[in-house]
């Protein structure tokens, strides 16, 4: 049972380059988050789902896309990155409803430079 | 716009101690309130939470406080050990608006 499950595990991008994290939950969850961390701001939400087909934007959205095509994936996409997009990404999952435990991935480590 | 307050940043405790991480929060429609602990390297796993529907709950070592009426809740580990040492994160969501919303952490070090 691999739980919720982050690729790549480091990156490095280039100004300008696109990238994609994916992360994949084999726990049949309906919700699906992406955070990020950076130090001494905690995790803030980029994106989430709610269910296959949807997304909703978080606390921070700007210079993210999503995609939830399947279930159990969950797509963050860079277009064009930045400096500013160095961080830890982290990508969770939930029931929902009346059941909020949230699932973490290992995180991703992308550096921009 | 900060709707969950943590404090403190950083805390050295002595082993054995009490080590005591407090939260504050804005939302009166939060209704569940976990506590995730994360290792180095690794994503936040959920130690503990609560529902204002009671006060205190307790695992192990472990104590949520939780006071409706201020709108806070602190996390309280007894006897603490080094294995206890981790980024402890408090947070906060609603029914029906189940995205969780984090404090900033707190870096705990428990010394022998």
């Amino acid at each position: 049972n691999a739980g919720v499950t982050q690729t790549p595990k480091f990156r490095v991008l280039k100004t300008g380059q696109s990238m994609t994290l994916l992360c994949a939950q084999d726990m049949n969850h309906e919700y699906m988050y992406w955070y990020r961390q950076d130090p001494g701001m905690g995790l803030r939400l980029i994106h989430y789902s709610v269910g296959e087909g949807t997304t909703a934007k978080g606390e921070v959205p700007d210079g993210y896309n999503v995609s939830r095509l399947k279930k159990q994936n969950f797509l963050l996409g860079l277009e064009s990155a930045a400096p500013s997009q160095t961080s830890v990404y982290f990508c969770a999952s939930s029931y929902g409803g009346d059941n909020t435990e949230a699932f973490f991935g290992q995180g991703t480590r992308l550096t921009v430079v | 716009q900060q709707q969950v307050k943590q404090s403190p940043q950083s805390l050295i405790v002595q082993k054995g101690g009490i080590s005591i991480i407090n939260c504050a929060y804005e939302n009166t429609a939060f209704d569940y309130f976990p506590w995730y602990q994360q290792f180095p390297g690794k994503g936040p796993a959920l130690l503990i939470a609560i529902r204002p529907d009671v006060s205190e709950k307790k695992e192990g070592r472990f104590t949520i406080s939780f006071n409706k009426s201020a709108k806070q809740f602190s996390l309280h580990i007894m006897d603490s050990q080094p294995g206890d040492s981790a980024t402890y994160f408090c947070a906060a969501s609603s029914f029906g608006n189940e995205k969780l919303t984090f404090g900033t952490g707190t870096r705990l070090t428990i010394i022998p």
